[in-house]
C-alpha cells in the first residue's frame, strides 16, 4: 500500500544479520507487524510491536520502532537459508491492515 | 484446528466468467477480510466484514462482491472476470480489531 514503504530486495550472506526497513504514515496506528511469506504460501505473522514500545526482541528477531520518524525495522540475527522469503511490514488501523510491497530477502551461502 | 481455509488453490477463468472464492475459518473470529496480492504492490484490501451480516468495501472493491451470512464463511464473488483480476487472493480473519490476523494459503487466479 502507498502508506507503507519498504525496499524491495535484500541479499545477505548466511550467518550475517539482516535488517529490513519500513516507513509508515499513519501516526494513529496502534500495532505494527512483520509478516513472512515463503514461496507459494500464505502470510505468517513473525512478530508485532505496540506503538508505545521502542523495541521488541524475540529470539533471533529484533524490532525497532522510531515513532518520531515513523520508521520500523526488523533485524534477523544469524540469518539462515530458511529465512529466504518475502517480508511484509504492515500497520493496523482498527480492522484494516495496510501492507508494504514486501522485501524479498535472499540468503546466499 | 484448521484455521483459515481457502478453496480452490488454483483457478483459471475465461474473461466474462463468474466464480466464487471460498473462505472459511473455525476460530469464531468476528473480523474477516479479502486481499489481493500483485507483484511489487503488497496486499490490497478488497472487502472486509466486522461480523455476520456486515460487510464493507476496502481499497479495491470494484468487480467483487461479498456476503457474510455466517461467522465462519466469507465468500468472494467475481461477477464477470477480467484479466486485471489475475492475482493471488488471500482471506484473513482475526478475533477483533486489535488481535493478530490469520491468513489462508491463498487462491491463485488467472483470467485469460
Amino acid at each position: 500500500g502507498e502508506d507503507v514503504e519498504q525496499s524491495l530486495f535484500l541479499s545477505v550472506r548466511e550467518g550475517d544479520s539482516s535488517v529490513i526497513n519500513c516507513t509508515y504514515t499513519d501516526s494513529s496506528s496502534t500495532y505494527l507487524y512483520w509478516y513472512k511469506q515463503e514461496p507459494g504460501a500464505g502470510l505468517q505473522l513473525l512478530t508485532y510491536i505496540f506503538s508505545n514500545m521502542d523495541m521488541k526482541q524475540d529470539q533471533r528477531l529484533t524490532v525497532l520502532l522510531n515513532k518520531k520518524d515513523k520508521h520500523l525495522s526488523l533485524r534477523i540475527a544469524d540469518t539462515q537459508t530458511g529465512d529466504s522469503a518475502i517480508y511484509f511490514c504492515a500497520e493496523k488501523d482498527d480492522y484494516k491492515l495496510s501492507f508494504g510491497a514486501g522485501t524479498t530477502v535472499t540468503v546466499r551461502a | 484446528n484448521a484455521g483459515v481455509t481457502q478453496t480452490p488453490k488454483f483457478q483459471v477463468l475465461k474473461t466474462g466468467q463468474s466464480m466464487t472464492l471460498q473462505c472459511a475459518q473455525d476460530m469464531n473470529h468476528e473480523y474477516m477480510s479479502w486481499y489481493r496480492q500483485d507483484p511489487g504492490m503488497g496486499l490490497r484490501l478488497i472487502h472486509y466484514s466486522v461480523g455476520a451480516g456486515i460487510t464493507d468495501q476496502g481499497e479495491v472493491p470494484n468487480g467483487y462482491n461479498v456476503s457474510r451470512s455466517t461467522t465462519e464463511d466469507f465468500p468472494l464473488r467475481l461477477l464477470s472476470a477480467a484479466p486485471s483480476q489475475t492475482s493471488v487472493y488471500f482471506c484473513a480473519s482475526s478475533r477483533n480489531a486489535y488481535t493478530e490476523a490469520f491468513f489462508g494459503q491463498g487462491t491463485r487466479l488467472t483470467v485469460v
